[in-house]
């Protein structure tokens, strides 16, 4: 059973336009939630957790436990915010990962 | 200081070879991870170890994988018998502690495998 999902493939968005990039989740127990982002031809890196309830680089991210979502949301995109967007659930210590979103912020 | 390091970058196998790839994880870090990447995906968990104890291989796809980190620092995957199903890139993570709430993974460049 997919544990995360994100609905988009490809999300394009014009430069200071808000963006919203959905993660649903299913899990039983008390979900622990986390958004990575690939840069191009960089590592995957963390961009955020939701337990440290912290905006990084403009983006917040709120856990919705009733409707089990964590979507990533950014009122003003930068065309360096271009990247992979994964949300992943950390299981145990099994993290489950999501498809992933490709943001393009148009010029 | 030197972030995490895999080792080759790219791997191209012939169907049926054995391969090793290999995960230099930040110095000091307790946890590390492995992750299959399949095309067009997110990671796959493949399996955890705690300094050089295996504590979940759940995610390994069948007995031809093998990971190993035999002195707590170094880790090699060992894929026997390749199949084109195996074609990804492997990426490690490593994490300084156990897993504490504010404990964040580095991850590797990745190797990237292709099986002909």
């Amino acid at each position: 059973a997919q544990r995360v999902t994100q609905p988009e493939k490809l999300l394009s968005v014009f430069k200071g336009a808000p963006v919203e990039l959905k993660c649903n989740y299913s899990y039983s127990g008390s979900p622990e939630l986390f958004w990575y982002v690939q840069y191009s031809r960089q590592r995957l890196q963390l961009l955020l957790r939701h337990i440290s309830r912290e905006s990084i680089k403009g983006f917040t991210a709120d856990l919705n436990k009733g409707e089990t979502s964590f979507h990533l949301k950014k009122p003003f995109a930068q065309e360096e915010d271009s990247a992979m967007y994964y949300c992943a659930l950390k299981m145990g210590q099994n993290f489950v990962f999501g498809p992933g979103t490709r943001l393009s912020v148009l010029p | 200081g030197a972030g995490v390091s895999q080792s080759p970058r790219y791997k191209v196998a012939k169907r049926g070879q054995d391969v090793a790839l290999r995960c230099d994880p930040i110095s000091g870090h307790v946890s590390l991870f492995w992750y299959q990447q399949a095309l067009g995906q997110g990671p796959e968990f493949l399996t955890y170890f705690q300094n050089e104890a295996q504590l979940d291989k759940s995610g390994l796809p069948s007995d031809r994988f093998f990971a190993e980190r035999p002195e707590g620092s170094v880790s090699t995957l060992k894929i026997q018998r390749t199949q084109q199903e195996d074609s990804a890139v492997y990426l490690c993570a490593s994490r300084y502690g156990a897993g504490g709430y504010q404990e964040t993974q580095y991850f590797g460049p990745g190797t990237r495998l292709l099986v002909l």
